[in-house]
């Protein structure tokens, strides 16, 4: 079992659609990011958190520390948005991924 | 515009030949990462630094890959002798950690160096 699990691993939408990505993981973390990686293979990383929530543009990461358990929202998606979305998990410096998440977005 | 560059973009050797790769972290940070990214296995971390120093390369096949960081403006990644399954984009990130916390919330990524091994 990985120890970190994203879903889905294929996600396509209409444009303006609210997208959900999962991840959960098995690990005790200090941080958890959410990459983009886009499809010309460059990765920018979107949030690191640790608790809470947090929110930039029409991106909303959410975690549950108890549930070992992380949320990427985006609202009013766009075709801008298609990329590969990766979790990764923080140990003390160490970053553990998930397999990511592809998003289309079709207008 | 501060980034982390990396040297070459793409490289196509043959079994057997060495490879280097180069990271420019971005001024300022201390800490740099070397991953490695394939279909079958996605990103994985093949070691980092911090200060220069390695602190762990755990993630890295040590009989033919070496990472090291010969000033703080540079880091390199060297594959003796390369193989076909090192096919891959290496990707090389930079980021400040102070008093054992990260500073700058996050880690930047270079552009990678898409390898191929024939």
């Amino acid at each position: 079992k990985n120890e970190v699990e994203q879903s889905p691993q294929n996600l396509t939408a209409q444009e303006g659609e609210f997208i959900t990505i999962n991840c959960s993981y098995s690990v005790g973390i200090s941080a958890l990011h959410w990459l983009q990686q886009h499809p010309g293979g460059g990765i920018v990383s979107l949030f690191m958190l640790s608790s809470g929530k947090k929110k930039h543009g029409r991106l909303i990461a959410t975690i549950n520390i108890q549930e070992k358990h992380s949320s990427l929202h985006i609202t009013a998606s766009h075709p801008r948005d298609s990329a590969v979305y990766i979790c990764a998990v923080k140990g003390v410096d160490k970053l553990i991924f998930g397999t990511g998440t592809r998003l289309q977005v079709f207008p | 515009d501060a980034r982390v560059t990396q040297t070459p973009r793409h490289k196509v050797t043959e079994m057997g030949q060495e490879v280097t790769m180069r990271c420019q972290p971005i001024l300022g940070h201390n800490t740099v990462f070397w991953y490695r990214q394939t279909m079958m296995q996605g990103l994985e971390l093949l070691a980092y630094f911090r200060n220069r120093a390695p602190l762990d390369d755990s993630g890295m096949p040590k009989d033919r890959f070496s990472a090291e960081m010969p000033d703080a403006t540079l880091a390199t990644l060297k594959i003796q002798p390369s193989e076909p399954r090192d096919s891959a984009v290496y990707f090389c990130a930079s980021g400040l950690v102070w008093g054992g916390l990260t500073v700058t919330n996050e880690q930047f990524f270079g552009p990678g160096t898409r390898l191929t091994v024939l």
